[in-house]
């Protein structure tokens, strides 16, 4: 059964870096998409970007300017960079898998969820 | 891309049939089969229930099955039961290569 785990701090400051990992375990990080989803208190789910473990990414039009997504195979880790936050990042932030080698979008697998609060 | 349109909340009594509505537009939701849906109890992780408008991944009930017409996406939940009481996100690929979800709607058992 695969395993994913986000970690990084829980609090950052406005105007600062939000950085998080997710290392996936029980499993190989390839060939599949990886993808971080994130979800403000109360609120639905936000797609944020994907990475294929080849390298390949794509992002959310939205935050695009603001996101920057690489994967280590070598550590079965994949991260999620955000720059310039505000407070209305704040959210669970999600690690997940695509459904099979194909699926970009269809998540099976995903982390518990971290909670980053951005406020200074 | 904006958020698909959801129902903030839906309700039905034990062993009722409900339906969600999951509104896009042809750039989404009307432009291909891909629409997903997803399961979230409260503080839980999604789990995925339905892809490609009516496929369900093995292990999730039959009780929960999909359908599309245009824009407009439909989860149904058959027979519902009180571990359905939960949120529902719906999502969807886009014509630019990206994917949106809906804002969710809140399932409670009457």
């Amino acid at each position: 059964q695969v395993q994913l785990q986000e970690s990084g701090p829980g609090l950052v400051k406005p105007s600062e870096t939000l950085s998080l990992i997710c290392t996936v375990s029980s499993g190989s990080i390839s060939p599949y998409y990886w993808s971080w989803v994130r979800q403000p208190p109360g609120k639905g789910l936000e797609w944020i970007a994907y990475i294929h473990s080849s390298g390949r990414t794509n992002y959310n039009p939205s935050l695009k300017s603001r996101v920057i997504i690489s994967v280590d195979t070598s550590r079965n880790q994949f991260s999620l960079a955000l720059i310039s936050v505000t407070t209305a990042d704040t959210a669970v932030y999600y690690c997940a898998r695509g459904y099979s080698s194909t699926r970009e979008f269809e998540l099976d697998y995903w982390g518990q969820g971290t909670l980053v609060t951005v406020s200074s | 891309q904006s958020a698909l349109t959801q129902p903030a909340s839906v309700s039905g009594s034990l062993g009722q049939s409900i339906a969600i509505s999951c509104t896009g537009t042809s750039s989404d939701v009307g432009a291909y089969n891909h629409v997903s849906w997803y399961q979230q109890h409260s503080g839980k992780v999604p789990k995925l229930i339905i892809y490609d408008v009516t496929e369900r991944p093995s292990g999730v009930s039959t009780r929960f099955s999909g359908s599309k017409s245009g824009n407009t996406a439909s989860l149904t939940i058959s027979g519902l039961q009180a571990e359905d009481e939960a949120d529902y996100h719906c999502g969807s690929y886009t014509t630019i290569s990206t994917y949106v979800f809906g804002a969710g709607t809140t399932v409670t058992i009457l």
